[in-house]
């Protein structure tokens, strides 16, 4: 069964300042997309960003970007030039090739951004 | 714009009370899903479905059942509410495809006493 572990409870960044949030999969597929969701205190989901593990590219998306180490089963999220507004619950989420769409969630890490 | 629609935003049951979470998508999405949220948990899957007609559980499906008589309707039955059902519970959509983007709710959150 795949599982996806995010190791860090809660971090902490200051304003402007660079932070990156850990997550680890494990999988036997070889085709999954792997996603990157924010749950600021209004409790809603937003994506983040989005990898599909067959690009060895990483993605991009403005401020965020992640790390996509395939071999290692790694996929980490870099938020540059952190904001207030960042301040949220992130959840690393793996998707599988099976035809259901079901995503399978981290625990969260809690980031709190310092002024 | 609605997007998925969850009713209601909070409420609070009695042991052995029973309740539907409503959840409804006006996107023509397919698939549907139902998740809780405990704290330090993250989301698991209660129960999914990828059509009007089609149902299957999750993770986490006891305690719970589904129906999709409609594409844009998936509303989640309790029977005989426990304390171990206390979370939140999040209903989401997406189209078929593998890297399309879930679409989520606001959350119900759940306190059985």
């Amino acid at each position: 069964a795949q599982t996806v572990t995010q190791s860090q409870p809660e971090m902490s960044v200051q304003e402007a300042e660079t932070v990156t949030l850990s997550c680890t999969y494990d999988t036997s597929e070889s085709d999954y997309y792997l996603f990157w969701y924010k749950q600021p205190p209004s409790r809603q989901m937003i994506l983040v960003i989005r990898q599909e593990a067959y690009k060895q590219q990483n993605a991009t998306e403005n401020r965020f970007s992640v790390n996509f180490q395939k071999a290692a089963k790694s996929f980490s999220l870099k938020i540059s030039d952190s904001q207030l507004g960042d301040a949220a619950m992130y959840f690393c989420a793996y998707r599988g090739p099976s035809n259901t769409g079901k995503l399978i969630f981290g625990q969260g890490t809690t980031l709190q951004v310092k002024p | 714009n609605a997007g998925v629609t969850q009713t209601p935003k909070f409420r609070i049951l009695k042991i052995g009370q029973s309740m539907t979470l409503q959840c409804a998508q006006d996107m023509n999405h397919n698939y549907m899903y139902w998740y809780r949220q405990d704290p330090g948990m993250g989301l698991k899957l209660i129960y999914y479905s990828v059509g009007a007609g089609i149902t299957d559980k999750g993770e986490v499906p006891n305690g719970y059942n589904v129906s999709r008589s409609t594409t844009e309707d998936f509303p989640l039955r309790l029977e005989l509410a426990a304390p171990s059902q206390t979370s939140v519970y999040f209903c989401a959509s997406s189209r078929a495809g593998q890297g399309v983007e879930a679409f989520f709710g606001q959350g119900t959150r759940l306190t059985v006493v």
